[in-house]
């Protein structure tokens, strides 16, 4: 099965700041990635699929990018409300594999 | 508006079992796939199975072992999640999830039901 991982586990940074976040696949897996925003105590939320479209409603700060195994979520101009965990999905074929999340804090 | 509501969750000893419902409303249930994804306490997500309409298409993650059955019925806009053989490492939060276009893109989540296998 491919395996996707993610870096960095954790970050903080300030408003106003540009945060990246890598996802990183074991295979090719083409355009198939999503990435989810996960708000603490709340149900996760399709932010970006097929690499770097934007979900209906999500701020345009937000972007993606990549192809194949290496893909990068970037948040620009970091709001208060974007504290969460940010988990990467493959969604080509099953398994529908997750990445272990990196949760994003505000100094 | 596209709702999903989870319900049968609670404690269960190990090796018991539980049976999950998920009522849908708010689109034409029939024609999508639907997916159960779990979350154990502090951890991060792990999709479990998915169903396909008219429950052609069935897939489970290997680590449940055969011991979790996913089901629908689409004339009551509902999917259920049938665990046999419980284990304290099934104790998660399991949310119901549609499809969105690709079976794996997961566009609507419910609120989860919380699953809690204890002695």
């Amino acid at each position: 099965d491919i395996q996707m991982t993610q870096s960095p586990s954790s970050l903080s940074a300030s408003v106003g700041d540009r945060v990246t976040i890598t996802c990183r696949a074991s295979q090719d897996i083409s355009y198939y990635l999503a990435w989810y925003q996960q708000k603490p105590g709340k149900v996760p939320k399709l932010l970006i699929y097929s690499v770097s479209t934007l979900q209906t409603g999500v701020p345009s700060r937000f972007s993606g990018s990549g192809a194949g195994t290496d893909f990068t979520l970037t948040i620009n101009s970091l709001q208060p409300e974007d504290v969460a965990t940010y988990y990467c999905q493959k969604y080509h074929s099953v398994p529908y594999t997750f990445g272990p999340g990196t949760k994003l804090e505000i100094k | 508006e596209v709702q999903l509501v989870e319900s049968g969750g609670g404690l269960v000893k190990p090796g018991g079992s539980l049976r999950l419902s998920c009522a849908a409303s708010g689109f034409t249930f029939s024609g999508y796939y639907m997916n159960w994804v779990r979350q154990a306490p502090g951890k991060g997500l792990e999709w479990v199975s998915s169903i396909n309409p008219r429950s052609t298409s069935i897939y489970y993650a290997d680590s449940l072992k055969g011991r979790f059955t996913i089901s629908r019925d689409d004339a009551n806009k509902s999917l259920f999640l049938e665990m046999d053989t419980l284990s304290v490492d099934d104790t998660a939060v399991y949310y119901c999830a549609r499809s969105a276009g690709a079976p794996g893109l997961f566009d609507y989540w419910g609120q989860g039901s919380l699953v809690t296998v204890s002695s």
